[in-house]
């Protein structure tokens, strides 16, 4: 199985309406992050959470929010999609005890029509 | 801002031969540089990390070296396969645990 996992994988979804992407890993790392990545743009970073209680914005979180509600849990929401958040969207986890690489998960690929 | 640049974007080489990707950095402020692999529709996998204190690392025909003071790193291919058609990404790790992403290169090896 999977270290990092993400659902759904790919999802379509129309402007405005509320939807949420779910990470989770096995890994028992502390730390996570959510990236979005762009066509020429590379990987940017929205949010990050180095434990339950502490979340902190990345470079790119407006029109974002996101919940820790587990160490193994990290899910993103987007309140009101847009089209200009259509993106490849990865979760992925680093361990601050080691501060080793990160691992990534499958990443979703998300249509906002 | 800390930026990281990657060049070539892509590139397009026949089978066996030898090839570098480069990467350059602002901020000599590093933890670790790291080269990931990523196929198309597909995550991130981790090739090579390179701490701040080494020079360089090796994995089977890959090598990577790092030169802080320069702000660069490099990933050579050595003989390079079909299967290696991916894209490379280059990641700096800053000192307080911010990852900071390269645009990639685009690799394709002709057979």
């Amino acid at each position: 199985d999977a270290d990092v996992t993400q659902t759904p994988r790919n999802r379509i979804t129309k402007t405005g309406k509320r939807i949420m992407l779910e990470c989770s890993q096995t890994k028992g790392h502390d730390r996570m992050y959510w990236y979005r990545q762009d066509p020429g743009l590379g990987l940017r970073l929205i949010y990050y959470s180095f434990d339950v209680k502490d979340i902190n914005k990345g470079e790119i979180s407006d029109g974002y929010s996101v919940s820790r509600q587990a160490q193994a849990k990290f899910s993103l929401s987007l309140e009101s999609a847009i089209p200009n958040q259509t993106a490849l969207y990865f979760c992925a986890t680093s361990d601050f005890a080691t501060q080793e690489t990160q691992y990534f998960g499958p990443g979703t690929r998300l249509l906002v029509l | 801002k800390q930026e990281v640049t990657q060049i070539p974007a892509a590139l397009s080489v026949p089978e066996g031969e030898n090839l570098v990707l480069n990467c350059s950095f602002t901020d000599s402020a590093i933890y670790n540089l790291q080269w990931f692999r990523q196929d198309p529709g597909k995550g991130l996998t981790s090739l090579l990390l390179i701490q701040s204190s080494q020079r360089e690392q090796t994995s089977g025909r890959l090598n990577a070296s790092l030169d802080k003071s320069s702000g660069r790193s490099t990933l050579y291919i050595a003989a390079s396969q079909p299967g290696d058609s991916a894209t490379y990404l280059c990641v700096k790790q800053g000192t307080g645990n911010q990852f900071y992403f390269g645009t990639g290169t685009s690799l394709t090896v002709i057979p």
